[in-house]
Order: structure tokens, then C-alpha cells, then sequence
């Protein structure tokens, strides 16, 4: 059973360039979330996916969006990189009805110069 | 908003011995906290979580505390092995982990062999 997949796994841009990041849940899954974790520190949430919207969004400019597809696979789109958006993106999974555990994925490593 | 403070940043402990990582956090209404492990270039590993319906939670030489009225939590790993120099995070979230995780500042755990 795969886990949390992501792609790519690093990534190299330009300051004002745009960016896509992909992520395929955990069979089963139906809710994707993505976070943002900076060298040293904590990982930060971005926002959530659940049936194709979202659902949940953390602290992030509108620069950050995403989109979920029906079969529950999501993408990360950064626009008019900055160089403090440096940083490893994870995607994490979850399903429940009660409870819900967040799996995550390798990251993809996105430095902007 | 959710508040999660983690002590210490660092931890070195002689191979044998046991470890403690300490949380607080500060919203009411959180109502799962898991713990994850992280290694060099990977993804956070989830490796035990606890509901407030709970007080403590053991998974072989795993275990989590948690102390609602105090707001706190802790994370226990007993006959500490190589394998578990990681760095360690904790994280709270409401409705059952449904919503976002909210992440303390981790802690880099070094066993000494």
C-alpha cells in the first residue's frame, strides 16, 4: 500500500516565477492538507482539500492556492515566488469519521533564488 | 488562535536511557495530539497520538501523557536506541485532527552510544 506521495522532489526557481507541486494521498484518503515547513522550525499549515474544496486555510497570501481532483490528488500552486518561500512543502493525508490521522509525505524541497 | 510551545529544543541522552519531551498548548478546544518524528531530507513520521478522552498511551517503548486541565502533554521513549536520534514534534488540532495540525518548534533528540 503506497503512502503519501509527492513530486517532484526538489525544485529550483526564480524570484517571480510560479510553481505547481503535486501530491497523491494514501489509499483511501480523501482530505489532503498542505504546510509549509522552513529550515529549523515546525511545519505551518497552509490549507486543506476535502471533496475538491477548500475546506480549512492557515495564515498564507493569496499567492499560495491549490485544488483537489476527484480522485482526491492535489496541487499546490505558488505564484510571484519570493525568496522567503524557500522552504520544504509536505502534504499530509486523512480520512476518518471520528478521528483523523494526518500522514505525510517526503516533501518536495523548493528553493527560490 | 492554537498555541504549541515544545521543550527542550535539544536533547542528548546515553543509549539506554529514557527521554521526555514536554507540550503545552493553549486552546480549549483541541482534542487530538500527535506526535511526530522527523529525519534528516524525509517527511514527519506520525509515531503515537492521544485523544482527550485519554490521560496516557502506550506503544512499546512509546508513550504519551496527556493533562487537560493543565493544557499539557508529553511524550516518553523509554531504552532509547540510535534509531530514535530524530528531531521530534508535537502538534494539537481540533475535531479529532480534522482540521489543521498546529505544530510546536520540535526537538532534536541525539542518542549517545
Amino acid at each position: 500500500d503506497a503512502g503519501v506521495t509527492q513530486s517532484p522532489t526538489h525544485l529550483i526557481k526564480t524570484r517571480g516565477q510560479q510553481v505547481t507541486l503535486r501530491c497523491s494521498p494514501k489509499s483511501g484518503h480523501d482530505t489532503v492538507s498542505w504546510y509549509q515547513q522552513a529550515l529549523g522550525q515546525g511545519p505551518q499549515f497552509i490549507f486543506q482539500y476535502y471533496e475538491e474544496e477548500e475546506r480549512q486555510r492557515g495564515n498564507f497570501p493569496d499567492r499560495f492556492s491549490g485544488h483537489q481532483f476527484p480522485n482526491y490528488s492535489s496541487e499546490l500552486n505558488v505564484n510571484a515566488l519570493l525568496l522567503g518561500d524557500s522552504a520544504l512543502y509536505l502534504c499530509a493525508s486523512s480520512s476518518g469519521t471520528v478521528f483523523y490521522e494526518q500522514y505525510f509525505g517526503p516533501g518536495t524541497r523548493l528553493t527560490v533564488t | 488562535g492554537e498555541n504549541v510551545e515544545q521543550h527542550p529544543s535539544t536533547l542528548s541522552v546515553q543509549e539506554g536511557d529514557s527521554a521526555v519531551i514536554k507540550c503545552t498548548y493553549s486552546d480549549s478546544a483541541s482534542n487530538y495530539f500527535p506526535w511526530y518524528k522527523q529525519e534528516l531530507g524525509k517527511g514527519p513520521q506520525l509515531i503515537i497520538d492521544i485523544r482527550s478522552n485519554v490521560g496516557e498511551k502506550k506503544d512499546q517503548r512509546i508513550a504519551v501523557t496527556l493533562n487537560k486541565t493543565a493544557k499539557h502533554f508529553s511524550l516518553h521513549i523509554t531504552e532509547t536506541q540510535p534509531e530514535d536520534s530524530a528531531v521530534y514534534f508535537c502538534a494539537a488540532s481540533r475535531n479529532g485532527g480534522n482540521e489543521k495540525l498546529t505544530f510546536g518548534t520540535g526537538t532534536r533528540l541525539t542518542i549517545i552510544p
